[in-house]
């Protein structure tokens, strides 16, 4: 079956180090997304890519990097520099519309805990 | 995108129908609006999408106000398995550009289902 899938469920980290977070899709979708979410509230969009080898910075990159070399594949690092970086993480995506409207398909979120 | 405001929270009676609004007054004429809901923990699903006209699917009715500038998803007969956080975005569905791709949720309504 066809979808996307984020590894691990739940992840720790140390304070100071980087962590990745990953995010694959077998769906042949061109765009892809991460958000983070906090308790209570809703998603904010971290960075998107709308194809291979490209991204850019959604409302709340600073902290966070990814790449896009492969089309199933958009991973996201959590840096050092991230000051909260504990939090709920998921990742999306969409197949490039044209003339067709698309919907976005989730996966099932990674929880990271900085301890 | 266009931005959104819903009520935070709602309650529904099990059973009865569940009626969640959505202001979207800036809407443009090639936006679409978009339903999602959110499970405790779990990734958003999506549920319906319109342009101008009403929709309906197994899982709800969109019903879009004439001048576009809110529309009212409909559960109509709600379950305890209904209640999650249920978010109405707005987005062009096939734009180039920058806007291409950038999926922006607010905070959603969190709705209650009672037994």
């Amino acid at each position: 079956d066809g979808g996307i899938t984020q590894s691990p469920k739940y992840l720790f980290r140390k304070e100071g180090q980087n962590v990745t977070l990953s995010c694959e899709q077998n769906l042949n979708h061109d765009a892809m997304y991460w958000y983070r979410q906090d308790p209570g509230q809703g998603l904010r969009l971290i960075y998107y890519s709308q194809i291979v080898n490209d991204f850019q910075k959604g409302d709340i990159a600073e902290g966070y990097s990814v790449s896009r070399e492969k089309k199933e594949s958009f991973p996201l690092t959590v840096t050092s520099a991230q000051k909260n970086p504990t939090a709920f993480y998921l990742c999306a995506s969409t197949r490039r519309a044209g003339a067709a409207v698309t919907e976005a398909f989730f996966g099932q979120g990674t929880r990271l805990t900085v301890v | 995108d266009a931005k959104t405001t819903q009520p935070p929270s709602m309650d529904c009676a099990e059973g009865r129908a569940a009626n969640l609004p959505c202001n979207h007054s800036t809407i443009s004429g090639n936006e679409y609006v978009y339903w999602y809901r959110q499970i405790h923990s779990q990734g958003p699903q999506y549920i319906i999408h319109g342009l101008k006209n009403n929709e309906t699917n197994e899982m709800a009715s969109l019903i879009i106000t004439e001048d576009r500038k809110s529309s009212t998803l409909i559960l109509p007969h709600a379950t305890l398995r209904d209640t999650a956080v249920y978010y109405c975005i707005v987005r062009v569905a096939n734009a180039g550009g920058t806007s291409y791709g950038k999926l922006t949720f607010g905070q959603g309504t969190i709705l209650t289902v009672h037994p």
